[in-house]
């Protein structure tokens, strides 16, 4: 099993700035990795798959980067709306699709 | 636009069954593998497995020995069945397909998702 790490857990930011979350796999994904979007209550949202493609109506300011183990997610000039959790996710060895354990990206 | 609409039983005994279903609106079950993720309170995504239109199944090996995906293409719709479930089990469930791809079925990133169902396991 491909094994998902997360860093920060928690990371605080400004609204306005920039916000950089990491994803590290525990071998080589590829470029088959996924980056999602939670809120309280809701489902998870797709933002970006294949490494650095964003999904259908996902801002510009998501940007996913990043192969084979390392790959990072930014989002640029930070909305209120943005803060939530996000989770990466690899796609290239399964069964099971693996999920990290989340970044709470939270208002500085 | 296509839509996951699920249900099923939300308060569950111990060592009873988890069952769940997911109808899909707007588009076919042709050309996707059809999953289950679930997130127990508080906690990250688990990957549960996936079905596609032909019935071919890929399970998370941790719970293989209790899981049943199926699919009833007369209904567009498709089911989960956990057996023996513990306190372990309680997560909201989410019904899940995956972005549109160019392959013969698209598997992997998913795009649309149900609402998820609350589902607990206490006595």
């Amino acid at each position: 099993e491909v094994v998902m790490t997360q860093s920060p857990g928690t990371l605080y930011v400004s609204p306005g700035e920039r916000a950089t979350l990491s994803c590290r796999a525990s071998q080589s994904v590829i470029g088959n990795l996924a980056w999602y979007q939670q809120k309280p209550g809701q489902a998870p949202r797709l933002l970006i798959y294949g490494a650095s493609v964003r999904a259908a109506g996902v801002p510009e300011r998501f940007s996913g980067s990043g192969s084979g183990r390392d790959f990072t997610l930014t989002i640029s000039g930070l909305q209120a709306e943005d803060f939530a959790v996000y989770y990466c996710q690899q796609y290239n060895n399964w069964p099971p699709y693996t999920f990290g354990q989340g970044t709470r990206l939270q208002i500085k | 636009q296509v839509q996951l609409q699920q249900w099923g039983a939300g308060l569950l005994k111990p060592s009873e069954t988890l069952s769940l279903t997911c109808a899909v609106y707007g588009g076919s079950l042709n050309h996707y593998y059809w999953n289950w993720v679930r997130q127990p309170p508080g906690k990250g995504l688990e990957w549960i497995g996936e079905i596609d239109h032909l019935g071919r199944t890929v399970y998370n090996p941790s719970l293989r020995s209790r899981l049943r995906i199926s699919i009833d293409t007369s209904k567009n719709q498709f089911s989960l069945s956990l057996n023996s479930v513990t306190a372990a089990d309680t997560a909201v469930y989410f019904c899940a397909r995956p972005v549109d791809c160019s392959a013969t079925i698209c598997t992997g990133p998913f795009e649309v998702w149900g609402r998820g169902t609350l589902v607990t396991v206490s006595s």
